[in-house]
């Protein structure tokens, strides 16, 4: 069970724009910054937004990261197929002094 | 900066596994956090445990004491040790950078460099 909170899946048709939410709590999300991954098939997971909405060099700015008091989102618009992956949404906890994870949600390209 | 998992495929229970790191153009006494995170078949992603060159540690509860992270300077690489493994650890595991933004301030939560990940199995 994780601790962060987000919808198994997700998807969309080519060029709408998708959102995914990441619930937690005060000591994670509440009180620390969000990131997201892109997990592709059969690769490691790729860092694609940190501090809520900043988004690592490479990354393009369809996708964009929000914070809102103990929930988080991601949006990415202009869907395309290679945006088909597992999605994790992270925030330090300072309850348990580590990192949490969400269970992922899998974005499907229609 | 690149990251390479080397270590067993295969673990019995009960038994330790060790995994090592191995860093190539950077350097572990960088102002990084390294450390482990681990993906279940099929399922989400979990934080094993970190630490820094000064030896300080974080490490996820959940593991129950049963984790060790350590850096080994002259090889510039770090070490993931997880005793009494159990079925239930059978995962990938990937060793990871924690982010930094300049000067030296940590991300929280952000890993922006990943190992390809090494698959573990524990079975007798």
């Amino acid at each position: 069970q994780s601790v962060l909170t987000q919808p198994p899946s997700a998807s969309g048709p080519p060029g709408q724009r998708v959102t995914i939410s990441c619930s937690g709590g005060r000591s994670n999300i509440g009180d620390n910054p969000v990131s997201w991954y892109q997990v592709l098939p059969g690769t490691a997971p790729k860092l694609v937004i940190y501090n809520n909405d900043q988004r690592p060099s490479g990354i393009p700015d369809r996708l964009s990261g929000s914070k809102s008091g103990t929930s988080a989102s991601l949006a990415i618009g202009g869907l395309q197929s290679e945006d088909e992956a597992d999605y994790h949404c992270a925030s330090w906890d300072g309850s348990l002094n580590g990192v949490v994870f969400g269970g992922g949600t899998k974005l499907t390209v229609l | 900066v690149h990251l390479q998992e080397s270590g067993p495929g295969l673990v019995k229970p009960s038994e330790t596994l060790s995994l090592t790191c191995t860093v190539s153009g950077g350097s572990v006494i960088n102002p990084n956090w390294w450390g482990w995170v681990r993906q279940f078949p099929g399922a989400g992603l979990e934080y094993i445990g970190e630490t820094f060159h000064d030896r300080s540690s974080n490490y996820n509860p959940s593991l129950h004491g049963r984790v060790t992270v350590s850096i080994d300077r002259p090889y510039n690489r770090f070490s993931l040790r997880l005793d009494s493994m159990t079925a239930a650890d059978t995962a990938m595991y990937f060793c990871v950078r924690g982010a930094t933004q300049a000067p030296a301030h940590r991300i929280l939560g952000a890993f922006d460099i990943w190992g390809q990940g090494v698959m573990v199995a524990v079975s007798s």
